[in-house]
């Protein structure tokens, strides 16, 4: 296994274009984990999945975004009509519920620059 | 609601000094505890945990934190800090919910 993936490391795109990053987990974990981290700041939870069911949404997250894991492996996330004050690393993290304490792999994010 | 709270956005150190970290927590409820790392252009890394038991705790790379309930505190330390330590370290808590909420992260600058 080789840890979390996150596709692609880098996304420059215009504003209000749509842009989508995927997310590969852990192959065992079934919770999956969106944050999303501006310079200077911490981690942002954005939304969570526990198997294919969207368990918890940021109010961060707003309408133009949405993520979706259909088949409890693989995760994406969409902006639509992006704006600056998305440029953001978007990070991916998953982990084992029946590990019990809440044990977070990330990814090494994907950086998104909307000009 | 939870909250982490770490007090110092950077720290510079000299080369083999200690060094400590420091970092609150607010929760409602009984709390796991994380230190992560972040090496520039890389993904957050787990440093330890606190989940229960002993209230000092040991990570990678020679690090250790210490719980305090009464202080609500997990303060990170090392006691010589090298140069490959400099990085972005980011206290972490998750409660009764199932979401891990971070502090605005420390960064720490060794100096040679």
């Amino acid at each position: 296994d080789t840890g979390v993936s996150q596709d692609p490391r880098h996304k420059i795109t215009k504003r209000g274009q749509n842009v989508t990053f995927r997310c590969d987990p852990i192959s065992e974990h079934n919770r999956l984990y969106w944050y999303r981290q501006t310079l200077g700041q911490g981690p942002e939870f954005l939304t969570y999945f526990q198997n294919e069911a969207q368990l918890e949404k940021s109010r961060l997250l707003s309408d133009r975004f949405s993520a979706e894991r259909p088949k409890g492996s693989f995760s994406t996330l969409e902006i639509q009509r992006t704006e600056q004050g998305d440029s953001a690393m978007y990070l991916c993290a998953s982990s084992l519920s029946a590990s019990g304490a809440n044990v977070l792999t990330f990814g090494a994010g994907s950086r998104l620059t909307v000009l | 609601a939870q909250s982490v709270t770490q007090l110092d956005s950077q720290v510079p150190v000299f080369e083999e000094a200690p060094v400590e970290l420091r970092c609150n927590y607010s929760s409602s409820v009984s709390v796991y505890l994380f230190w992560y790392v972040q090496y520039p252009n890389q993904g957050l890394q787990l440093l330890l945990k606190y989940l229960s038991g002993s209230t000092l705790v040991k990570g990678i790379n020679g690090f250790e934190a210490e719980f305090n309930k009464s202080q609500t505190s997990f303060h990170l330390r090392k006691p010589s800090v090298h140069i490959s330590d400099t990085a972005e370290y980011f206290c972490a808590l998750t409660g009764g919910y199932q979401k891990v909420t971070f502090g605005t992260g420390t960064k720490l600058q060794v100096i040679p």
